[in-house]
């Protein structure tokens, strides 16, 4: 059972280029996430998707794509990388949505360490 | 504004000691709490989930305590292996229209032999 699985675990990037990060799982949840991770500060959403069709905003949207493929897919897209786009950036799943009334389990995939020069 | 903040930031103990991690918040309204364990390079496994009328779960070694009173919990790690030796993150979910899951920034727990 692979869970979360997300592709590359790293990538350098020159400012300006582009590129997708992608994540599956394997779990037939219906919500994902992306998440990154600074130095000092807790995990902050980037965008979240509450079920297969729909896609939301999250704290740090700026920068930043994303599409769901299908129920298993959700990735990431950085159209023009920016320095402080360098980060580590997880993906989750839940069965439902983490915020909602009911209670529910999150996954995170093993992150992909991106960094922009 | 929503926090979570978690202290100490960082904490070193001798293998075989407990140790006690805190998180205070002010994310309202509650929903639940999360304990996530997060190993170096790696993404964060949850050691426990804990509703408003909970105020202990134990999850193997690990207690959390919450009161929702004061907006804090703690995690109390007992009899520390090595292996515990990784950042602890607290994480508060509000009941809301919108979505709220704040993480809080981590205790970094190192278990010394």
């Amino acid at each position: 059972n692979a869970g979360v699985t997300q592709t590359p675990k790293f990538q350098v990037l020159k400012t300006g280029q582009s590129m997708t990060l992608q994540c599956a799982q394997d779990m037939n949840h219906n919500s994902m996430y992306w998440y990154r991770q600074d130095p000092g500060m807790g995990l902050r959403l980037i965008y979240y998707s509450a079920s297969e069709g729909t896609t939301d905003k999250g704290e740090v949207p700026n920068g930043y794509n994303v599409s769901r493929l299908n129920k298993r897919e959700f990735s990431l897209r950085l159209e023009s990388a920016a320095p402080s786009q360098t980060s580590v950036y997880f993906c989750a799943s839940s069965e439902v949505l983490l915020a909602g009334p009911e209670f529910t389990e999150a996954f995170f995939g093993q992150g992909t360490r991106l960094t922009v020069v | 504004k929503n926090q979570v903040e978690q202290s100490p930031q960082s904490l070193i103990i001798l293998e075989g000691k407990n140790c006690t991690l805190q998180c205070n918040y002010t994310v309202s309204p509650f929903s639940n709490l999360r304990w996530y364990k997060q190993d170096t390079g790696r993404g964060p496994v949850s050691l426990t989930i804990m509703t408003f009328s909970e105020n202990t779960k134990s999850n193997g070694r690990y207690t959390a305590t919450l009161d929702a009173d004061t907006k804090q919990s703690s995690l109390h790690i007992t009899a520390s292996q090595l292996s515990d030796s990784a950042s602890y993150i607290c994480v508060v979910s509000a009941v809301s229209g919108t979505y709220k899951y704040i993480f809080g920034t981590g205790t970094r727990l190192k278990v010394l032999a």
